[in-house]
């Protein structure tokens, strides 16, 4: 079946950036978006891509996509405490009703 | 706009209970979907409604998990005769298609089932 990878943990300094990374195997999906997620709570759409583009930018999260390599990355830039959280990559799925399929997060822990 | 609510936010029940769980979704949106999520991992498709037709359901879901969307605008989930490994945080999403395909899930804040 479809599925999404991400690495697990990533610890950054505040004031770094944080660069998170997913691969994917569904090479004919449209739309790839990031959630964060924080304890106890539901799941925050971050930002998304279209398929047909290379870069987008939203104030502090710049996502990239190489659809070739199908490599998803977001990077946040003056990573911040607040940012400390579970980070989903998730793909809508082109195969059915446009259900996604996550990844199982990055946890991003920020450090003074 | 308040958003997708779900309802009780946290149930503990001892196994072989049945359970049910109710998710509001944002009042335009004709699309729910409902999600599992198990520690450590990522959200897992269960079920997907367009208005009220249920049109999708996952190998995830057995012959105990019953979902319904009987008017269109909230649904439940049902899980009968509980097992542990029915523990997870039960996520609802809706959304509504937009210009060309694009379609945004917005998810509610989950109901956290512990079966002992």
């Amino acid at each position: 079946g479809e599925d999404v990878e991400q690495s697990l943990f990533l610890s950054v300094r505040e004031g770094d950036s944080s660069v998170i990374n997913c691969t994917y195997t569904d090479s004919s999906s449209t739309y790839l978006y990031w959630y964060k997620q924080e304890p106890g709570a539901g799941l925050q759409l971050l930002t998304y891509i279209f398929s047909n583009m290379d870069m987008k930018q939203d104030q502090r999260l710049t996502v990239l996509l190489n659809k070739k390599d199908k490599h998803l990355s977001l990077r946040i830039a003056d990573t911040q405490t607040g940012d400390s959280a579970i980070y989903f990559c998730a793909v809508q799925f082109s195969g059915g009703y446009n259900k996604l399929i996550f990844g199982a997060g990055t946890r991003l822990a920020v450090h003074p | 706009d308040t958003g997708v609510s779900q309802d009780p936010r946290h149930k503990i029940t001892k196994r072989g209970q049945n359970v049910t769980f109710r998710c509001d979704p944002i009042s335009e949106h004709n699309r729910l979907y409902w999600y599992r999520q198990t520690l450590g991992q990522g959200p897992e498709f269960l079920t997907y409604f367009q208005n009220e037709a249920q049109l999708e359901k996952s190998r995830l879901l057995s012959d105990r998990f019953s979902a319904e969307r009987p008017k269109g605008s909230f649904s439940t989930l049902e899980i009968q005769r509980t097992e542990q490994g029915d523990s997870a945080m039960y996520l609802c999403a809706s959304s509504s298609l937009g210009a060309g395909a694009k379609e945004t899930q917005y998810f509610g804040p989950g109901t956290r089932l512990l079966v002992l």
